[in-house]
């Protein structure tokens, strides 16, 4: 069963204009942790965003922001203000088990593209 | 500091051939993975490491696949008889903590190999 669904291939923006990127996930594991990567034409993925299960307030990093919507298992990234440079791949990933005896494997999205247009 | 450096950039092998792909963690990281990308996907889990150990080798796809961190700090990821089906860009990421309640992970460039 898919575990992050991404349902957005591709996703256009006006430069200056904020965006949310969709992700659902599902588990039965009441402790986990959300990602979200972001991955340029260069290849590299950089980490971005982490929201834990059981953090009361939705995570925010500088124009990132995870909103955090735990009865429906979504975790959505909002990008506000969006630049040029933010034109990539965005990953949401989850990880189960977080800070218990679960292991670390990292299940990720299939991703969305983001384009920002001048 | 250095970051995850990977080696080679690109494989190009034949079918049936075996190949070893190198990761070198950032420095004192204890935690390491290995991940499989295929066009157009996300990255796949294969395998992931504390420490000298193999603690969740789940992914791997097949015994074909099998990966060594004999010091506890660079790693080869190793592939038998390879086929066409393992064409991909493999990563690897690296942490400083293995058992926090969360760690980011910090990605090489990758190695894009191509099975020909």
């Amino acid at each position: 069963a898919q575990k992050i669904t991404q349902t957005q291939p591709g996703m256009f923006v006006q430069e200056k204009e904020a965006v949310t990127l969709d992700c659902t996930y599902d588990t039965s594991d009441p402790s986990y942790g959300l990602f979200w990567y972001k991955q340029p034409s260069s290849g590299e993925m950089i980490f971005l965003i982490y929201q834990g299960s059981y953090d009361q307030q939705n995570a925010t990093e500088g124009r990132y922001s995870l909103n955090f919507q735990k009865a429906r298992k979504s975790a959505n990234l909002v990008i506000s203000a969006s630049q040029l440079g933010d034109s990539a791949m965005y990953f949401c990933a989850m990880r189960e088990g977080i800070g218990g005896t679960g292991g670390f494997k990292t299940i990720f999205g299939a991703g969305t593209r983001l384009f920002v247009k001048a | 500091g250095a970051g995850v450096s990977q080696t080679p950039s690109n494989k190009v092998t034949e079918k049936g051939k075996y190949v070893e792909l190198r990761c070198d963690p950032i420095s004192g990281h204890t935690a390491l993975y290995w991940y499989r990308q295929s066009l157009g996907q996300g990255p796949e889990f294969l395998i992931y490491f504390q420490g000298t150990g193999a603690a969740d080798d789940s992914g791997l796809p097949n015994d074909r696949f099998f990966a060594v961190r004999p010091e506890g700090s660079v790693s080869t990821l190793k592939i038998q008889r390879t086929e066409r089906g393992d064409s991909a860009v493999y990563l690897c990421a690296s942490s400083p903590r293995g058992t926090a309640a969360y760690n980011e992970q910090f990605f090489g460039p990758g190695t894009r190999l191509t099975v020909l």
